[in-house]
């Protein structure tokens, strides 16, 4: 069972660079998601999804897109990175309201 | 807005010691509570998870944790600790719109 798989794993980008974080899942979840974690801020949820088509802000929703255009795949852009954008990126996915997420190994990104 | 606070950056317990996390929570209405484990270069883990029905909760690797809702807290406790169970943790609160909101984590370090 591969479960969230995320691409690519570790890339440095220069200021101004844009780049695309791919998530795949192949257990038909319905609700996808996309969190940061910085050191000592726990994670802090950027963009999510509750189905094909649809994507909602989060709570640091800022200089970040998204798109789901197909059920298993939720793409986080970023078309001008920031040096604050430098951390660690998770997605997760779950099924039901009350299941629990199951998140991918994370990328780690650092905008030089 | 729901929270979730970790009071504690850092918990140190000796191997075959009980251990305890402490979590509590802020949200409307009734919360769903979950804990996961990070370890290093790692996505984060389920471990047990609260939804209603008996205030103490069993999981994985040995884990429980207790639903206290007059204090509001949900503490993620061991009867005794192993040096594998050494890790990063964190509890997070879903509220019934589906927002999952995670603490800040608690480095849990056992030495032999």
């Amino acid at each position: 069972n591969a479960g969230v798989t995320q691409t690519p794993k570790f890339r440095v980008l220069k200021t101004g660079q844009s780049m695309t974080l791919l998530c795949a899942q192949d257990m038909n979840h319905e609700y996808m998601y996309w969190y940061r974690q910085d050191p000592g801020m726990g994670l802090r949820l950027i963009h999510y999804s509750v189905g094909e088509g649809t994507t909602a802000k989060g709570e640091v929703p800022d200089g970040y897109n998204v798109s789901r255009l197909k059920k298993q795949n939720f793409l986080l852009g970023l078309e001008s990175a920031a040096p604050s954008q430098t951390s660690v990126y998770f997605c997760a996915s779950r099924t039901t309201d009350t299941g629990e997420l199951f998140f991918g190994e994370g990328s780690r990104l650092t905008v030089l | 807005a729901q929270s979730v606070a970790q009071p504690e950056d850092q918990v140190n317990v000796a191997e075959g010691n009980p251990l305890t996390v402490k979590c509590t929570y802020s949200v409307s209405g009734n919360p769903y509570l979950f804990w996961y484990v990070q370890y290093p270069n790692r996505g984060l883990q389920f471990l047990l998870k609260y939804i209603t029905g008996d205030n103490l909760v069993k999981g994985s690797y040995g884990f429980e944790a207790e639903f206290n809702k007059s204090q509001t807290s949900f503490h993620l406790k061991k009867p005794s600790a192993l040096v594998s169970d050494s890790a990063l943790y964190f509890c997070a609160v879903r509220d019934g719109a589906g927002k999952s909101t995670f603490g800040d984590g608690t480095t849990l370090t056992v030495k032999p």
